[in-house]
């Protein structure tokens, strides 16, 4: 099983600061295959990028994702209060086994 | 509007049984593979189950297998989740997702919570 290691487990910015979130992975696996989301309590989770860096329908465009084989970054270029929220790494390159990482917190100061 | 809407939760002794559902709406459910997954505070984010359009590929974690049942009737739109045995370690929300071309997860419902305690 691929095991994702994200980090940090909280990443706390002031709006308009720059947040860059860390995905591991244990081993390669066919690595467009790495996919964020954002959990936001109350509501239902969004997809905000596939295939490593292609943003989903809908997302702005200050969400960007990128990285290679085990290392990969979701990063928001200027935090606004709406991006608080538990961000999650996915690969689907055994679909349809799936894993997650652990989650990365993101608060505002 | 594209949806999800699950439903089923609640409260359930360990040893019962429980059936989720998810409506979906706004799309063409028939050509969707779809997923079950679960958000534990503890555990996290875990697959659950997978179904292809045609119902013809079925797959489970091991953490279920035996004991989940996933189906769908696309007259109804709607994707189910049979649970048996249950544990308290089946605590959790429950989501239905939807799996796109590109293999990633484009929808999802709001979950619906399920507490497995005596």
């Amino acid at each position: 099983e691929i095991v994702l290691t994200q980090s940090p487990g909280t990443l706390s910015l002031f709006p308009g600061e720059r947040a860059t979130l860390s995905c591991r992975a244990s081993r390669s696996f066919g690595s467009s295959y790495l996919a964020w989301y954002q959990f936001k309590q109350g509501q239902a989770p969004r997809l905000l990028i596939y295939g490593v860096s292609s943003r989903a329908t809908g997302i702005p465009d200050r969400f960007s994702g990128s990285g290679s084989v085990t290392d990969f970054t979701l990063t928001i270029s200027r935090l606004e209060p709406e991006d608080v929220a538990v961000y999650y790494c996915q690969q689907y390159g055994g679909s349809p086994l799936v894993t997650f990482g652990g989650g990365t917190k993101v608060e505002i100061k | 509007e594209v949806q999800l809407v699950e439903s089923g939760g609640g409260l359930v002794q360990p040893g019962g049984s429980m059936r989720l559902s998810c409506a979906a709406s706004g799309f063409t459910f028939s050509s969707y593979s779809m997923n079950w997954f679960r958000l534990t505070p503890g555990k996290g984010l875990e697959w659950v189950s997978y179904i292809n359009s045609r119902a013809d590929t079925i797959r489970y974690a091991d953490s279920v297998k035996g004991r989940f049942t996933v189906s769908r009737d696309d007259s109804k739109n709607s994707l189910n989740l049979e649970m048996n045995s249950l544990t308290v370690d089946d605590t959790a929300v429950y989501h239905c997702a939807r799996q796109e071309a590109h293999g990633a997860f484009d929808i999802w419902g709001q979950g619906t919570k399920v507490t497995v305690s005596s």
